[in-house]
């Protein structure tokens, strides 16, 4: 079965100090890695793809990286409204039904 | 401009009670699916359809059931409620691609 591990669970930044998010992965037959980001009361909103080792995704203060085992959310410089819980997701084959499995989010708090 | 839309926003309701949640997407997309959030945050998917044709049910009690009319609508049934129900209800739905695009939720509590 497919799982997906985030860390941390909670991540506390003064605002401009940098840091990773983790997600560790067991797939059958990686069909993407996917990161969402989720606000309070609201839903998960799509941030980036990757399909294979070695390939990175930017996107204002955030790039995603993606290993044969784990994938990395970066946050350079983060500010106040970069606060959100950080999903990470993967897509297994057809043996997995093709779904989605999420891991447990990493919440994200920045302080200005 | 909604993408992926769900109506009720917020459910409030005693156990028994049957209930139904409705999405609706206007993406021309060709599956949707239900996930449930829980209350630490785990979004886990229950069914998905693929132009109206049942494609993946996960282990979820019969008295979930999910109805979708044409490709643009799925809608959740929930029979005989309990306690354990209570969480946020999530629809998404996806064309060709990965990506996967989600409501804004619906909030379902079990009195």
């Amino acid at each position: 079965e497919d799982q997906v591990t985030q860390s941390p669970e909670a991540l506390r930044l003064q605002e401009g100090e940098s840091s990773s998010l983790n997600c560790s992965y067991t797939v059958s037959g990686l069909r993407g890695l996917f990161w969402y980001r989720q606000d309070p009361g609201k839903g998960p909103e799509f941030l980036f793809t990757l399909y294979s080792a070695g390939e990175e995704k930017e996107k204002e203060r955030l790039k995603a990286t993606l290993t044969k085992k784990e994938s990395f959310l970066h946050i350079t410089a983060p500010k106040p409204e970069d606060s959100a819980t950080y999903l990470c997701a993967v897509r297994g084959g057809k043996a997995a039904g093709n779904k989605l499995t999420f891991g447990g989010g990493t919440r994200v708090l920045v302080k200005p | 401009d909604t993408a992926v839309s769900q109506t009720p926003k917020y459910l409030v309701t005693q156990m028994g009670n049957d209930k139904s949640i409705k999405c609706e997407q206007n993406l021309g997309h060709d599956t949707m699916y239900w996930y449930k959030q829980d209350s630490k945050k785990f979004l886990k998917i229950m069914f998905s359809y693929n132009n109206k044709e049942l494609i993946i049910n996960e282990t979820v009690p019969n008295r979930f059931s999910p109805k979708s009319p044409d490709k643009a609508h799925l809608n959740l049934h929930i029979n005989s409620l309990e306690l354990g129900d209570s969480a946020v209800y999530f629809c998404a739905s996806r064309y060709r691609g990965e990506t996967q695009y989600f409501g804004p939720g619906t909030r379902l509590l079990v009195l």
